[in-house]
C-alpha cells in the first residue's frame, strides 16, 4: 500500500516568513500533485510534477519533486495572510492509468498579519 | 463554468437510513471518483469509475455503492447509515491521465452527519 506522509500537520507563522511543507513516501509515484483547500470548499489543484528532480514555481510558491519520485516539497516565500489554508499533496497511484490519488494528511497553514 | 456539482451540501441522517449523494460534471470527463475526508486524515478513495458502465472499489468502499450510467453522473449510495460514515464527501473528475499527471477537479463537498 502506498502512503504519503505530510509534515508538519500545523503551521502558524507571521506574515513575511518563509516556510516549507514536506511530503514523503517509501513508494515511487508517477506524478505528485499539490492542492489547496479553503474551508467549506473542495481541493483546488496548484501544480503537478511528473519528472524526478523537477522544480516548478507559481509566484511565491516553489514545488519540487524528489529525484527518485518518492518525495516532494512546497516552499512559500514571504507568506501572506491570503496563503492561509489546508495544503494537500497527492500522488498518482501505481501506474496511475486509473487516475487514483493517494493523499497526505494535509498541512493547515495559518499566516497572521 | 459549473465543473463538478455535488448535492446536497449538508445532510443529517439517522442511523440506519439511506441516501444518495449526487455528483454531476459538465467537462466530459470519463474518470470520476468519490473521496471522503476526515479531520487529520487527508482524503480516502471510496469508489471510482473510468467510464460509463465501469466502476471499481477504492480504499474504503464498505457501506457504499455507486453506479455510472452516464458520463456526466456518478451518484454515491449509502445504505444503512452508520456514525462511522460521518464525514465530508468529495466527488472529483479528470481526463484520462497522461504524461502531464492527474488534473482532478473537485466538487464543493457534501457534509454528512449520522446521528
Amino acid at each position: 500500500t502506498q502512503l504519503l506522509e505530510q509534515s508538519p500537520q500545523f503551521l502558524s507563522i507571521q506574515e513575511g516568513e518563509n516556510l516549507t511543507v514536506y511530503c514523503n513516501s517509501s513508494s515511487v509515484f508517477s506524478s505528485l500533485q499539490w492542492y489547496r483547500q479553503e474551508p467549506g470548499e473542495g481541493p483546488v489543484l496548484l501544480v503537478t510534477v511528473v519528472t524526478g528532480g523537477e522544480v516548478k514555481k507559481l509566484k511565491r510558491l516553489t514545488f519540487q519533486f524528489g529525484d527518485a519520485r518518492k518525495d516532494s516539497s512546497l516552499h512559500i516565500t514571504a507568506a501572506q495572510p491570503g496563503d492561509t489554508g489546508l495544503y494537500l499533496c497527492a500522488g498518482g497511484e501505481g501506474s496511475s492509468n486509473t487516475g487514483k490519488l493517494i493523499f497526505g494528511q494535509g498541512t493547515t497553514l495559518q499566516v497572521k498579519p | 463554468n459549473a465543473g463538478v456539482t455535488q448535492t446536497p451540501k449538508f445532510r443529517i441522517l439517522k442511523i440506519g437510513q439511506s441516501m444518495t449523494l449526487q455528483c454531476t460534471q459538465d467537462m466530459n470527463h470519463n474518470y470520476m471518483y468519490w473521496y471522503r475526508q476526515d479531520p487529520g486524515m487527508g482524503l480516502k478513495l471510496i469508489y471510482y469509475s473510468v467510464g460509463a458502465g465501469i466502476t471499481d472499489k477504492g480504499e474504503v468502499p464498505n457501506g457504499y455503492n455507486v453506479s455510472r450510467s452516464t458520463t456526466e453522473d456518478f451518484p454515491l449510495r449509502l445504505e444503512l447509515a452508520a456514525p462511522s460514515q460521518t464525514s465530508v464527501y468529495f466527488c472529483a473528475s479528470n481526463r484520462r491521465p497522461g504524461q502531464g499527471g492527474i488534473e482532478a477537479f473537485f466538487g464543493q463537498g457534501t457534509r454528512l452527519t449520522v446521528v
